[in-house]
C-alpha cells in the first residue's frame, strides 16, 4: 500500500538554525498537510497546501514556516529560525482531494531543538 | 469552527473486556468524522471515517463507531479488547465543505491489562 514518506526520522538542531523537513506524499494525492504534536499534547493543524498554493495556515504557521513542493515528489517545511518551543513530532500528510477524503499520514520527523 | 472533545485521556481494559472511547465534537456544518491510532514512535492510522449514509462504520481491527447526530457524538468501540490495541487514539473532525483543516481531539491512551 503506498504510504507518506519523511525524512528524517530525528532532526536536532540548535536554537536560532533553520531547518527542513521533508516529505513524499502519495503520489496521486494533491491535497498536502503538515501537523505537529509537541509532546504529551494534541496533534495541531500548522497548514494546508493545494494547487502549489497555501490553502489554510493556523495561527502557529507564522512567518518563521513555510512549504515548498519544488518539484513533482517533494513537500517540505522550513522552519527559519528554531526557537525551544519548536520542538516537536511533525507530521506531513497527504489526501487525494479534499471534504471526506482521509488523511494519511507519515511516521513523523521528531525536531529536537537545544 | 470545529472541535472534539475526548473524554478520557487514559482508558484502562482488560484483555477481553469491550473498549469504549469517547468522542463528542462540534461543528456547524454536517461534519467527517474520523478515528486515528498512533502506536509508539509512528505516525496516525486511519481506523474509519463517518461520511455520509450509515451512521454505524466498520473499521480495521475490529473497531467500529457510530455517528450520533442528536448527541453530536462518535464513540468508538470494540467487543473485546486484545493486547495489541493499547495505543493512543483520536478523535478527528472535518466540516463538510472544501478543504477545510482536520481538527483533532487531545487523544486518549488505552491500555490493555493481561
Amino acid at each position: 500500500e503506498p504510504e507518506v514518506t519523511q525524512t528524517p526520522s530525528h532532526q536536532v538542531t540548535q536554537m536560532g538554525q533553520e531547518v527542513i523537513l521533508r516529505c513524499v506524499p502519495i503520489s496521486n494525492h494533491l491535497y498536502f498537510y503538515w501537523y505537529r504534536q509537541i509532546l504529551g499534547q494534541k496533534v495541531e493543524f500548522l497548514v494546508s497546501f493545494y494547487n502549489n498554493e497555501i490553502s489554510e495556515k493556523s495561527e502557529i504557521f507564522d512567518d518563521q514556516f513555510s512549504v515548498e513542493r519544488p518539484d513533482g515528489s517533494n513537500f517540505t517545511l522550513k522552519i527559519r529560525s528554531t526557537k525551544l518551543e519548536d520542538s516537536a513530532m511533525y507530521f506531513c500528510a497527504s489526501s487525494e482531494r479534499g471534504g471526506n477524503s482521509p488523511l494519511h499520514f507519515g511516521n513523523g520527523t521528531r525536531l529536537t531543538v537545544t | 469552527a470545529q472541535s472534539v472533545t475526548q473524554l478520557g485521556s487514559h482508558v484502562s481494559v482488560s484483555e477481553g473486556a469491550l473498549v469504549l472511547l469517547r468522542c463528542n465534537y462540534s461543528s456547524s456544518v454536517p461534519p467527517y468524522l474520523f478515528w486515528y491510532v498512533q502506536y509508539p514512535n509512528q505516525g496516525l492510522q486511519l481506523l474509519l471515517k463517518y461520511t455520509t449514509g450509515a451512521t454505524l462504520v466498520k473499521g480495521i481491527n475490529g473497531f467500529e463507531a457510530e455517528f450520533k447526530k442528536s448527541e453530536t457524538s462518535f464513540h468508538l468501540t470494540k467487543p473485546s479488547a486484545h493486547m495489541s490495541d493499547a495505543a493512543e487514539y483520536f478523535c478527528a473532525v472535518r466540516s463538510g465543505s472544501g478543504n477545510t483543516p482536520l481538527v483533532f481531539g487531545k487523544g486518549t491512551r488505552l491500555s490493555v491489562i493481561a
